[in-house]
């Protein structure tokens, strides 16, 4: 079945150090994308990317990084510029226009990464 | 920009009570507008969406949405809460073409009484 995988599902992350999350997708998407989730806050945009080797900030971009070399996959990079990066992260992907060839127009979610700072 | 606006932060219900969960947005256009559903830990469920036409939408497990352009709303109705609906509900606002980009609300946590 087509899905996303996010891992891990738990990260540890001392203070100072940089951390990889994964997201990994095997619906054919073009575009994904990376949210951060804080209780109260509902979800907040990080970054985006419709294309390969192409993406955008978000609204809350600061102290992260993305890269996006292969369609699939799009890892976000949480660095130690981040000064409040404990959080519950949620990757998710699209067809880049509403409705594609195929009646796919939704947006799938994966299970989500939660980070603490140790 | 877009935004959406979720004004109860916390609701509470009994089972077999209805339910409105309320969400305004601001979009200079008619926006696509979806609902989701969230377990704690978990990922987002889709509830339902309006794209345009009709503008109650139904959804899946019972839920049902109204679209109401003069108001700037898109509030979640369920006639009969069950205990596992207990969740947090998050509204979100898509920006059509090919800029997509949705924007949540902040979410309303739901707590159902036995």
């Amino acid at each position: 079945d087509g899905g996303i995988t996010q891992s891990p599902k738990y990260l540890f992350r001392k203070e100072g150090q940089n951390v990889t999350l994964s997201c990994e997708q095997n619906l054919n998407h073009d575009a994904m994308y990376w949210y951060r989730q804080d209780p109260g806050q509902g979800l907040r945009l990080i970054y985006y990317s419709q294309i390969v080797n192409d993406f955008q900030k978000g609204d809350i971009a600061e102290g992260y990084s993305v890269s996006r070399e292969k369609k699939e996959s799009f890892p976000l990079t949480v660095t130690s510029a981040q000064k409040n990066p404990t959080a519950f992260y949620l990757c998710a992907s699209s067809p880049l226009y509403l409705v594609d060839d195929r009646g796919d127009y939704g947006y799938t979610f994966g299970s989500g990464t939660r980070l603490t700072v140790v | 920009a877009q935004s959406v606006t979720q004004p109860d932060i916390h609701i509470t219900v009994s089972e077999g009570a209805s339910l409105e969960l309320r969400c305004n947005y601001s979009y200079g256009a008619t926006p696509y507008l979806f609902w989701y559903v969230q377990s704690p830990g978990q990922g987002l469920q889709l509830l339902l969406k309006y794209f345009s036409g009709d503008t109650l939408v139904q959804g899946i497990k019972g839920f049902e949405a109204e679209f109401k352009r003069s108001q700037s709303s898109f509030n979640l109705r369920k006639p009969s809460v069950h205990w596992s609906d207990a969740a947090e509900y998050f509204c979100a606002v898509d920006r059509p073409g090919s800029a997509r980009q949705l924007t949540f609300g902040s979410g309303t946590q739901l707590t159902v009484l036995p």
